[in-house]
């Protein structure tokens, strides 16, 4: 079963725009993770925030963490055709080293 | 460096066949997951290697799904007598550590699909 929901299910934006995407869970975690999947193909990891980390930069993407409110959000920065994708966010929990996967955030950056 | 690969990349079977998915991990790697995907909808965990050992296999939907990985590298998952259901894209990932909290290297997946 997925462990959370994301919001929104689809977004379409014109490039240069920001994007944001959020992600809810329902357990206790110790990390969090984001992964991008483009059309048919497999994951690819963006970012990792740790449960006492509340902010965390790569380049063009801001995550936030609040572990009181059981969410985190993605946000990428001055967007472009080429982040169009699915994005999910995942989490571990206390269960070892298994992902568990919310539903995604379909993203369309239209040029 | 190679990556994660997967084969086949598609396969169609007819209703009732055994199928066989192989996962070539990333070198090294100890931990090996496979997660199935359904169209729509996030990746959801199958079962979980470290080394040779399945550590945990609660994800298998029925007893007609097996995993092996017997020389601590290369993995297949088996389906026996496939059913529509089980018409999904099957994702492999490998991990270098046996804990969570690190990035997992996904393969391109095998889309089967049951007629």
């Amino acid at each position: 079963s997925q462990q959370g929901e994301e919001d929104p299910q689809a977004l379409s934006i014109q490039e240069g725009e920001n994007a944001t995407m959020n992600c809810s869970y329902k357990t206790s975690i110790n990390n969090l993770q984001w992964y991008r999947q483009n059309s048919g193909r497999g994951l690819v990891h963006l970012i990792l925030i740790r449960s006492n980390e509340r902010e965390k930069h790569s380049g063009r993407l801001r995550v936030t963490l609040d572990t009181s409110k059981k969410s985190s959000s993605l946000l990428i920065t001055a967007s472009r055709a080429a982040d169009t994708a699915s994005y999910f966010c995942a989490t571990d929990g206390n269960q070892g080293g298994k992902l568990i996967f919310g539903q995604g955030t379909e993203l369309s950056v239209k040029p | 460096g190679a990556g994660v690969s997967q084969s086949p990349r598609y396969k169609v079977a007819k209703r009732g066949q055994d199928v066989a998915l192989r996962c070539d991990p990333i070198s090294g790697h100890v931990s090996l997951f496979w997660y199935q995907q359904a169209l729509g909808q996030g990746p959801e965990f199958l079962t979980y290697f470290q080394n040779e050992a399945q550590l945990d296999k609660s994800g298998l939907p029925s007893d007609r799904f097996f995993a092996e990985r017997p020389e601590g590298s290369v993995s297949t998952l088996k389906i026996q007598r496939t059913q529509q259901e089980d018409s999904a894209v099957y994702l492999c990932a490998s991990s270098l550590y046996t804990s969570g909290g690190y990035e997992q290297y996904f393969g391109p997946g095998t889309r089967l699909t049951v007629t």
